[in-house]
């Protein structure tokens, strides 16, 4: 089945220790974005990949770290935790084209709750 | 810069009502329009899209038109069942714009509840 899985679903944190939430996708899709959903903001792009080795910034990379080593991975750091990095993680992968993800579907993971205390 | 626009939350219909989602966006270049639905519990998944000026999409009876003369993408659906209950997003993503190739620019989300 065609999906992207994250890992945990659940976390519950405390300040300052260090967590990493996985990504992967079994499409083959070149790119992969993480995006945080918060109450009355809607969905923020935090990092996207488009492709092995190849990340860049969304509207709120601050706190966070992302890798891209292998094209089915895309995993989601977070070297010091605070509580405003309380949130609803997504990932999400597409294929691209000669114009980057502009026509393509996002494909969503389930989310993953994140809790800082 | 980019941006979306929706109507604000939370709406509340009875079934068989008509519904209408406003979506308004600003780009810089040339846009492809998504409507994007999530239901309780889960990830977002793609409901319809549209890639060029004055192109409908539409699915499970949604539908929505790109106009670009007035930087819309209402989301209309004739007649709502308790099932559409879901949250939904416009979204918005670019194309030939060197840097922005690969971002996706989403609405704050409209919370629709229909009751039988």
């Amino acid at each position: 089945e065609a999906q992207v899985t994250q890992n945990p679903r659940y976390l519950i944190t405390v300040t300052g220790k260090k967590l990493t939430v996985t990504c992967s996708q079994n499409m083959n899709h070149e790119y992969m974005s993480w995006y945080r959903q918060d109450p009355g903001l809607g969905l923020r792009q935090i990092y996207y990949s488009m492709n092995v080795e190849v990340t860049d910034k969304g509207d709120v990379p601050e706190g966070y770290k992302v890798s891209r080593k292998e094209k089915r991975n895309f995993p989601l750091i977070l070297e010091s935790p605070s509580p405003n990095q309380t949130s609803l993680y997504f990932c999400a992968s597409s294929p691209t084209s000669g114009q980057g993800i502009g026509e393509e579907t996002q494909y969503f993971g389930p989310g993953t709750r994140l809790l800082v205390l | 810069g980019n941006s979306v626009t929706q109507m604000e939350g939370p709406v509340t219909l009875s079934e068989e009502a008509f519904l209408t989602i406003n979506c308004t966006y600003t780009a810089t270049g040339y846009p492809s329009l998504f409507w994007y639905v999530q239901y309780p519990g889960e990830g977002l998944q793609l409901l319809l899209k549209a890639t060029k000026a004055d192109d409908k999409g539409s699915n499970k009876g949604f539908e929505a038109t790109y106009r670009k003369e007035t930087t819309s993408f209402h989301l209309e659906k004739g007649s709502v069942q308790v099932s559409d209950s879901a949250v939904y997003f416009c979204a918005l993503s670019e194309r030939n714009r060197g840097s922005t190739l690969g971002r996706l620019y989403f609405g704050r989300g409209t919370q629709l509840t229909v009751w039988p």
